[in-house]
């Protein structure tokens, strides 16, 4: 079936460091692939989201580009701040598939 | 602010007992969904509800169940409940034609369910 593997946190930045999250996935087919974001205490946000591969999902700073030949959607971002401290999911769905699956997540933490 | 409200926001309660959950979607919604978040995970997708009807689920047994109603507002039941629901539950809703994922999600905040 399908799945979502990502790196494993927790991660901790100073302010301004790069941030890379690892993800990578297993489904058959074309999935469109998703970065969601968890604030403390939140429900989940749809942070950016490419749908087919080579394109590349932007989204307040935050990059992701879809890579087919590895199976691949890294989350990036060249300054991260102390605001962008949250959980990251990623995510994938299949064609006429109903549902979303996700990763289990990576706590982000970003010190001043 | 997505528009999508879930209540309680935290439920305890004991082994064996049920419990309802509800969401009332985003204005215009018409497709809800309902997941399972385990403390540390990723949620869990449990089912889909578009213009009333059920319209797919993952690997829940029965015991889990849910209703959509006309103004698309959502419920979900669960029978009998175990230590393992212990959980935060979420719906996300949309727009669109059975739900297809490409449509942007919006997810409530949660209830957070504890079981004693």
């Amino acid at each position: 079936g399908d799945s979502v593997t990502q790196m494993e946190g927790p991660v901790t930045l100073s302010e301004e460091a790069f941030l890379t999250i690892n993800c990578t996935y297993t489904a058959t087919g074309y999935p469109s692939l998703f970065w969601y974001v968890q604030y403390p205490g939140e429900g989940l946000q749809l942070l950016l989201k490419a749908t087919k591969a080579d394109d590349k999902g932007s989204n307040k700073g935050f990059e992701a580009t879809y890579r087919k030949e590895t199976t691949s959607f890294h989350l990036e971002k060249g300054s991260v701040q102390v605001s962008d401290s949250a959980v990251y999911f990623c995510a994938l769905s299949r064609g006429s598939a109903r549902q979303l699956t996700f990763g289990s997540g990576t706590q982000l933490t970003v010190l001043p | 602010e997505t528009g999508v409200t879930q209540s309680p926001t935290h439920l305890i309660k004991t082994r064996g007992q049920q419990v309802t959950l509800r969401c009332s979607s985003q204005s215009g919604h018409n497709t809800v969904s309902w997941y399972q978040q385990a403390l540390g995970q990723g949620p869990q997708f449990i089912f889909q509800y578009y213009r009333e009807e059920e319209n797919g689920r993952g690997n829940f047994p029965p015991r889990f169940s849910g209703l959509q109603f006309p103004n698309y507002s959502s419920e979900l039941n669960v029978n009998a409940l175990e230590l393992d629901d212990s959980a935060l539950y979420l719906c996300a809703t949309t727009t669109g034609t059975g739900g297809v994922i490409d449509q942007p999600q919006h997810f409530g905040d949660g209830t957070r369910l504890s079981i004693l």
